[in-house]
């Protein structure tokens, strides 16, 4: 089983919001991955967990809040965003965050912020 | 600096025909790790190969095969007998690790192939 499952599929949010993007993998990966993908560009990376502690922050503003409450788990919780934060969130697993491990990607979340 | 350059943004060929997909890299380190993933309009990404710095044998598996050239830093990916299904974005990334522990994926800006039935 290499499925990384991410829910909602889709999410429209206003701009006072609060909403949470859901992530869950069930291979034993130990790491996590958040992407942003705005169109016609590739993935961007914004923060990994590695062993359930947050080991990158892309400089990431504040209005995104990672979260990884088990090794399955990985949250992305959003609050007060902006209208270019619309984008397609994608979450990614690995075996391990070293160079040698591929990158399993779920099927993402399509936001827009009105 | 890693940087993964793929030349071609977009191409279309008639079904049936081969195709290949560029890709160049740069990195100063001599361990390194290059992967292809493929994204379906429906937008996951999917992993297709990864090769490491130190083997240099290409690789096919099914229609799909891959020219790794350590002396032109070079991973490209070609598809043979293409079919309508190989329409994606093809992207080509990068890893490499100068501090342990501090990885990340450079992604390649994509290819975007279709395919003409």
């Amino acid at each position: 089983d290499t499925e990384v499952t991410q829910t909602p599929k889709h999410l429209v949010m206003g701009m006072t919001n609060k909403k949470s993007l859901k992530c869950e993998q069930h291979m034993g990966h130990r790491a996590m991955y958040w992407y942003k993908q705005k169109a016609k560009k590739p993935p961007e990376l914004m923060f990994v967990y590695s062993y359930e502690k947050l080991s990158i922050n892309e400089s990431v503003p504040s209005r995104f809040s990672p979260e990884c409450p088990n090794s399955s788990l990985l949250n992305l919780h959003l609050h007060a965003l902006q209208p270019e934060d619309s984008a397609l969130y994608l979450c990614a697993s690995s075996y391990g965050q070293t160079v040698s491990y591929e990158q399993y990607f779920g099927p993402g979340t399509r936001l827009t912020v009105t | 600096a890693q940087k993964v350059t793929q030349a071609q943004t977009e191409i279309s060929v008639v079904e049936k025909e081969d195709v290949t997909l560029d890709c160049v890299y740069e990195t100063r380190d001599t361990t390194y790790y290059l992967f292809w993933y493929k994204q379906p309009p429906s937008g996951e990404l999917v992993f297709l190969i990864r090769r490491n710095s130190f083997d240099e044998q290409n690789e096919i598996s099914g229609r799909y095969s891959w020219n790794f050239q350590k002396s032109t830093s070079s991973f490209n990916f070609t598809i043979t007998a293409s079919q309508v299904v190989d329409s994606a974005v093809y992207f080509c990334a990068l890893s490499e690790d100068p501090n342990f522990g501090n990885e990340k994926l450079t992604f390649g800006t994509g290819t975007r192939l279709t395919i003409i039935p």
